[in-house]
C-alpha cells in the first residue's frame, strides 16, 4: 500500500503567486482531510470531504483558499493569491468510514511564501 | 463539541525510565481516542486507538495507553523510554456523531535524554 501521497513536498513561491497542493488518498478510503501545521497554531483542520463532498470547510482561512475533490483518488488545495502568513506544512490525510478507523497522513507539503 | 487537552507542552525523561504523556478529552457521545507520533519533517503516524473494551490499549513501538472514563483521560505510556522515542505526540478524539471529524490536541514534545 503506497499510503497517502502528497505533492510537492516542498514549494517556495513569491507573494501573490498561485499555489496548488495535491493529494492522492489511500485507495478505498472515503474521507479526506486537509490540515495545516504551524509552530504558532499547531495542527489545524482546514476542510474535510466525505465521498468527495465537502462536509466541513469552516477551517478554511479565507476566500484565498479553495479545495476540490473531483474524484475519489485526487484532491487539491489551492491558495490564490498566496501570502507570507500562509507559510506552513500542509498535510493531507484519509480514512475509511467502515468502523472507527484511524487517519492516515501523508508526508506533508512544506510551503514557503516569500 | 468535542475537545482534547494535552496539559504538558514538553515532557523530559531519562532513557530507560517509564514515560507518560497526558491527554484529557471532552465528547458528547462515546469517545473514540487515538494517539499519533510525529518525527521531524514527517507526517503523523498512528500509534494506537481506543474504541471499546479493555481500558489498556497496546500499540506500536511498545507504547500503550490507559483509558479512564471517570477522569476522561487517555494517557500514553511506555515502561522504558528510548532516545528514539523523542518526537511530538498528539492525542485525538473522533466523534462519529459529528461527521467523522477528528479533533487533535496541541501536541506534547517528548525528549528522552541519554
Amino acid at each position: 500500500d503506497a499510503g497517502v501521497i502528497q505533492s510537492p513536498r516542498h514549494e517556495v513561491t513569491e507573494m501573490g503567486q498561485e499555489v496548488t497542493l495535491r493529494c492522492k488518498p489511500i485507495s478505498g478510503h472515503n474521507s479526506l482531510f486537509w490540515y495545516r501545521q504551524t509552530m504558532m497554531r499547531g495542527l489545524e483542520l482546514l476542510i474535510y470531504f466525505n465521498n468527495n463532498v465537502p462536509i466541513d470547510d469552516s477551517g478554511m482561512p479565507e476566500d484565498r483558499f479553495s479545495a476540490k475533490m473531483p474524484n475519489a483518488s485526487f484532491s487539491t488545495l489551492k491558495i490564490q493569491p498566496s501570502e507570507p502568513r500562509d507559510s506552513a506544512v500542509y498535510f493531507c490525510a484519509s480514512s475509511s468510514d467502515s468502523g472507527v478507523e484511524e487517519l492516515f497522513f501523508g508526508e506533508g507539503s512544506r510551503l514557503t511564501v516569500l | 463539541a468535542q475537545s482534547v487537552a494535552q496539559p504538558e507542552d514538553q515532557v523530559n525523561v531519562a532513557e530507560g525510565n517509564p514515560l507518560t504523556v497526558k491527554c484529557t478529552y471532552s465528547v458528547s457521545g462515546n469517545p473514540y481516542l487515538f494517539w499519533y507520533v510525529q518525527y521531524p519533517n514527517r507526517g503523523l503516524q498512528f500509534l494506537l486507538k481506543y474504541i471499546t473494551g479493555d481500558n489498556l490499549v497496546k500499540g506500536s513501538y511498545g507504547f500503550e495507553a490507559e483509558f479512564n472514563k471517570s477522569q476522561t483521560s487517555f494517557h500514553l505510556k511506555k515502561p522504558s523510554a528510548l532516545v528514539s522515542d523523542s518526537a511530538l505526540y498528539f492525542c485525538a478524539v473522533r466523534d462519529i456523531n459529528y461527521g467523522q471529524n477528528f479533533v487533535f490536541g496541541p501536541g506534547t514534545r517528548l525528549s528522552v535524554l541519554p
